[in-house]
C-alpha cells in the first residue's frame, strides 16, 4: 500500500524568495516519485521524478527535489519564486517499475501563491 | 505531437442518467490510463490499458464505471445511472512503457457535474 501526505494545503510566498513544498510517503515497495503541476484549464505537467537513481533530482522549471529515504521524504524546492509558478503542486508515489508503473497515488496537493 | 485530447470538456447532467467520456491519447502510446479528481484532492486511480487490453479495473469505483479501449487507441469511460456523487473532474493519461525518460502525459480531463 502507499499513500502521500503534503503538509499544507496552501503555500505562500514573495517573488525571489525560496519555495518548498513538502511531501511525505509510505510505500511498502521502493517507490518512484513525481511532481507534477497543474495550472488553471490545464492537463496536470510532471516538474520532475525520482527513479532510484540520483536522490537529488532536477526538474523544469529551476525545480529539483531530494529523495530521502530515512526521512520518507521527498520535498520540493526552487530557490527563487517566479510569479508564474503560480500553480497547484501534487506529488505522487508509484510502485517501482513493473506493471504498476504509472498508477499512482497522488497527495492532496499545494496551492502555491506567489506575491510581487 | 497534439497531446492528450479529452472530450466533452464538460458535462452536465440529471441524476440516474448515463454518460460516456473519450480520450484520445498520443498517437502510438501503448499505456491509456483513467483518473478521477474531485474539488480538493488529488487524482485518484481507477484504470488503465496496455494497448487494447485492460490491465485492471479493480479500482473503478462501482459496477456503473466501465472503461473501453477498443482498437487500443481512444478509449471511453462510461457511468451508468449517475449519481450526485460522481460529480468530478474526469482525467486521462498515456505513455509509451518502457520508452527512454518514460513520462505520463495527462489530457484537460472532463469535468462531470450531476445534478
Amino acid at each position: 500500500a502507499q499513500s502521500v501526505t503534503q503538509l499544507g494545503s496552501h503555500v505562500s510566498v514573495s517573488e525571489g524568495a525560496l519555495v518548498l513544498l513538502r511531501c511525505n510517503y509510505s510505500s511498502s515497495v521502493p517507490p518512484y516519485l513525481f511532481w507534477y503541476v497543474q495550472y488553471p484549464n490545464q492537463g496536470l505537467q510532471l516538474l520532475l521524478k525520482y527513479t532510484s537513481a540520483a536522490t537529488l533530482v532536477k526538474g523544469i522549471n529551476g525545480f529539483e527535489a531530494e529523495f530521502k529515504k530515512s526521512e520518507t521524504s521527498f520535498h520540493l524546492t526552487k530557490p527563487s519564486a517566479h510569479m508564474s509558478d503560480a500553480a497547484e503542486y501534487f506529488c505522487a508515489v508509484s510502485p517501482a517499475g513493473g506493471t504498476s508503473y504509472g498508477k499512482l497515488t497522488f497527495g492532496q496537493g499545494t496551492i502555491l501563491t506567489v506575491h510581487p | 505531437d497534439t497531446g492528450v485530447s479529452q472530450n466533452p470538456r464538460h458535462k452536465i447532467t440529471k441524476r440516474g442518467q448515463n454518460v460516456t467520456f473519450r480520450c484520445d491519447p498520443i498517437s502510438e502510446h501503448n499505456r491509456l490510463y483513467w483518473y478521477r479528481q474531485t474539488l480538493g484532492q488529488g487524482p485518484e486511480f481507477l484504470t488503465y490499458f496496455q494497448n487494447e487490453a485492460q490491465l485492471e479495473k479493480s479500482r473503478l469505483l462501482s459496477d456503473r464505471f466501465s472503461a473501453e479501449r477498443p482498437k487500443g487507441s481512444f478509449s471511453t469511460l462510461e457511468i451508468q445511472r449517475t449519481e450526485q456523487g460522481d460529480s468530478a473532474m474526469y482525467l486521462c493519461a498515456s505513455t509509451i512503457r518502457g520508452a527512454d525518460n518514460e513520462k505520463l502525459f495527462f489530457g484537460s480531463g472532463t469535468q462531470l457535474s450531476v445534478l
